[in-house]
């Protein structure tokens, strides 16, 4: 069985512009996870989407939005980037139910020059 | 609010010794706790949890993990490190009102020979 998969796994952007990331999650998921993991600073979460719906958000600015889709994959945008946005950005998934385990996928490096 | 701390940035230990990274969290309610395992430039793999029951849980690659409700408290386990044991460790807090984990900084544990 596939796990979650994330694409880009790298992706290299000049500071104003705006980056797109994707999240596929495990079949039969239907909770996605995004955190962003930026040197030194350890994961912070960003957003929990769940059956379409954004449940949760974390302490970012509105320029880091996204969405879920009907198939439950996901995107993360981050419009007028920063040098600061430079960091890993890792997509989880779930089933619903607090007690679920999420299971991340390898992560997106996003580099902002 | 919950968090999660990691009081220890690295834990040194020989190859073949017990080891421990420690955690403990703050939540309201009951906890759901979870250990992960990250290598270098990879995503966070799942090693082990907790939601109700036995104290002591197992886990994957002889991990073991002893929730204290008392301290408030999650610590891991291995009763023989390995080389390849030698990662970044993350302890990760939820509540039972489901959305985001809250993770701690992380513990580099590194074992050697």
């Amino acid at each position: 069985e596939a796990g979650v998969t994330q694409s880009p796994t790298h992706l290299i952007k000049t500071r104003g512009q705006q980056a797109t990331l994707r999240c596929s999650p495990i079949s039969g998921h239907t909770s996605v996870y995004w955190y962003q993991q930026a040197l030194g600073l350890g994961l912070q979460f960003l957003l929990w989407y769940d059956e379409g719906e954004e449940r949760n958000r974390g302490n970012f600015p509105p320029r880091f939005s996204g969405r879920q889709f009907p198939n439950y994959s996901s995107e993360l945008n981050v419009n007028a980037l920063e040098l600061e946005d430079s960091a890993l950005y890792l997509c989880a998934s779930s089933w619903g139910g607090s007690g679920n385990t999420i299971y991340f996928g390898e992560g997106s490096w996003l580099t902002v020059v | 609010a919950q968090s999660v701390a990691q009081p220890e940035d690295q834990v040194n230990v020989a190859e073949g010794n017990p080891l421990t990274v420690k955690c403990t969290y703050s939540v309201s309610g009951n906890p759901y706790l979870f250990w992960y395992v990250q290598y270098p430039n990879r995503g966070l793999q799942f090693l082990l949890k907790y939601i109700t029951g036995d104290n002591l849980v197992k886990g994957s690659y002889g991990f073991e993990a002893e929730f204290n409700k008392s301290q408030t408290s999650f610590h891991l386990k291995k009763p023989s490190a390995l080389v390849s044991d030698s990662a970044l460790y993350f302890c990760a807090v939820r509540n039972t009102n489901a959305g985001k984990s809250t993770f701690g900084d992380g513990t580099t544990l590194t074992v050697k020979p």
